[in-house]
C-alpha cells in the first residue's frame, strides 16, 4: 500500500515552454502533498505544500507564479513549471501523506531538462 | 526549528560488514524521525520511522535504528551489508505542518 506515482518520469523541453508534472496517490487519499526539487548530489529541498481544495503554501524563495501547484482532488496534485529556463532543470519529487500526516510516501521523481 | 545532521557524506563497507549511518537531530518538540533510501534516479523509499513508541525501530531490508534522546541521535544500522544496499540514505525529522527536514544524505558504497 501507500503507492505514489509521477508522470512523466522525464521530460525535455525548450526554454520558454511550460511543463506539467502529475503526482498521484494510487491506493490512498492524500490530504496533503508536497513538492521537492533535488539538484545533483544534493538533498531534497521542499518547494511547497499542497492541501486538497486550497492554495498551496510555498517555501521562502520559491516563485509561486513560476511553479504553479494545483491539488484538485485527494489523489492528484500537479506542478506546472511555467516559462521554463535551463536553471529549472532538476529532479522534481512529490510526496503524499495520509490524513494522519504521520508519514510521507514519495513518488519516483520527474527529471526535467530545459534546453 | 528542526534540523538534521548526517555525519559522513560517503560511507564504504565490505559486503557482510556492519553498516552504521549516523544521524543527529535538533528539535524543539518530541521528534518524529525517518530514514529513507534513494536509489539512482528514483524517489525515496521509507526504511523506518520513529514516532515516540519503542526506541529501537526495525525497518525493511534488515535495517534498524535506535532513538537516543540523551545523544539526540537516530543512527541507522544493519548487521551485514549486501551489495543491493548501495544507495543514498536520508535522515529526516518532521517539522511544523508535517513537513520533512532532510539531512544532506549519506552515500553507502558496498565493496565485494
Amino acid at each position: 500500500g501507500a503507492v505514489v506515482s509521477q508522470h512523466p518520469s522525464w521530460v525535455i523541453c525548450k526554454s520558454g515552454t511550460s511543463v506539467k508534472i502529475e503526482c498521484r496517490s494510487l491506493d490512498f487519499q492524500a490530504t496533503t502533498m508536497f513538492w521537492y526539487r533535488q539538484f545533483p548530489k544534493q538533498s531534497l529541498m521542499l518547494m511547497a505544500t499542497s492541501n486538497e481544495g486550497s492554495k498551496a503554501t510555498y517555501e521562502q524563495g520559491v516563485e509561486k507564479d513560476k511553479f504553479l501547484i494545483n491539488h484538485a482532488s485527494l489523489t492528484l496534485s500537479t506542478l506546472t513549471v511555467t516559462s521554463a529556463h535551463p536553471e529549472d532543470s532538476s529532479f522534481y519529487i512529490c510526496s503524499a501523506s495520509q490524513p494522519d500526516g504521520e508519514t510521507q510516501y514519495f513518488g519516483p521523481g520527474t527529471r526535467l531538462l530545459v534546453l | 526549528a528542526q534540523s538534521v545532521t548526517q555525519l559522513g557524506s560517503h560511507v564504504s563497507v565490505s559486503e557482510g560488514a556492519l553498516v552504521l549511518l549516523r544521524c543527529n537531530y535538533s528539535s524543539s518538540v518530541p521528534p518524529y524521525l525517518f530514514w529513507y533510501v534513494q536509489y539512482p534516479n528514483q524517489g525515496l523509499q521509507l526504511l523506518l520511522k520513529y514516532t515516540s513508541a519503542a526506541t529501537l525501530v526495525k525497518g525493511i531490508n534488515g535495517f534498524e535504528a535506535e532513538f537516543k534522546k540523551s545523544e539526540t541521535s537516530f543512527h541507522l544500522t544493519k548487521p551485514s551489508a549486501h551489495m543491493s544496499d548501495a544507495a543514498e540514505y536520508f535522515c529526516a525529522v518532521r517539522a511544523y505542518g508535517n513537513k520533512l527536514v532532510f539531512g544532506a544524505g549519506t552515500i553507502l558504497r558496498v565493496k565485494s
